[in-house]
């Protein structure tokens, strides 16, 4: 099973570059997420996906962009890449059932200088 | 808003004892999930345990116990015969029953386990 599946693992990024992190699940989930972890803070909520084709912004979605053509993927766009959005990444995956847990990728640690 | 709070940056406890790491939460909601995420140095985040806010029954998971007291909205986590694997960051999340099911997260507590 691989679950939810982030590259890369690790990205220094110069002050206005752009990239894009990718995630993949293959447990056919229907919500899917991106979310920030800064130093010392808990995750914060970016973007979220309740099903392919739909998107919307979560509380941090500022310099970020995503897309969702199909169930399985999910990336996330930076665009002109700032020091402020130096953090560890996560994507996670859900049923869209009530009572269900979310599966988290092993996250992408961006650094921008 | 919705928030979280962990109120203990930072906890040790030696190994084979029991430690409680708190969390408050505040919410107008009615219905809700709540859980203890680990995360180990290897950044996964592993479910610990979770607490339906309908439920009166503290949920338990081997050496993980929760105490969910839904008036005063706390919900704190018990370890157990603490081993040296349970070192990591704890955090505390809520999710809304019904929403598009994103986690609201506290800032995490560092356990540390002593020898």
């Amino acid at each position: 099973n691989a679950g939810v599946t982030q590259t890369p693992k690790f990205r220094i990024l110069k002050i206005g570059q752009s990239m894009t992190l990718q995630c993949t699940q293959d447990m056919n989930h229907n919500y899917m997420y991106w979310y920030r972890q800064d130093p010392g803070m808990g995750l914060k909520l970016i973007y979220y996906s309740v099903g392919a084709g739909i998107t919307d912004k979560g509380e941090v979605p500022n310099g970020y962009n995503v897309s969702r053509s199909t169930t399985e993927d999910f990336p996330l766009r930076l665009e002109l890449a700032a020091p402020s959005q130096t953090s560890v990444y996560f994507c996670a995956s859900r049923e869209d059932r009530l009572n269900t847990e979310a599966f988290f990728g092993q996250g992408t640690r961006l650094t921008v200088v | 808003a919705q928030t979280v709070t962990q109120s203990q940056p930072e906890m040790s406890v030696q190994e084979a004892e029991t430690v409680t790491l708190s969390c408050t939460y505040d919410t107008s909601e009615s219905d809700y999930y709540l859980f203890w995420y680990k995360q180990p140095p290897s950044r996964q985040m592993i479910l610990v345990i979770r607490q339906e806010a309908y439920k009166q029954q503290n949920a338990t998971e081997n050496r993980f116990s929760v105490n969910f007291q839904k008036a005063a909205k706390s919900f704190s986590l018990k370890i157990s015969d603490s081993q040296l694997g349970d070192a990591a960051m704890y955090f505390c999340a809520y999710r809304v029953v019904g929403s598009q099911g994103n986690l609201i997260f506290g800032k995490g507590t560092k356990l540390s386990v002593k020898p």
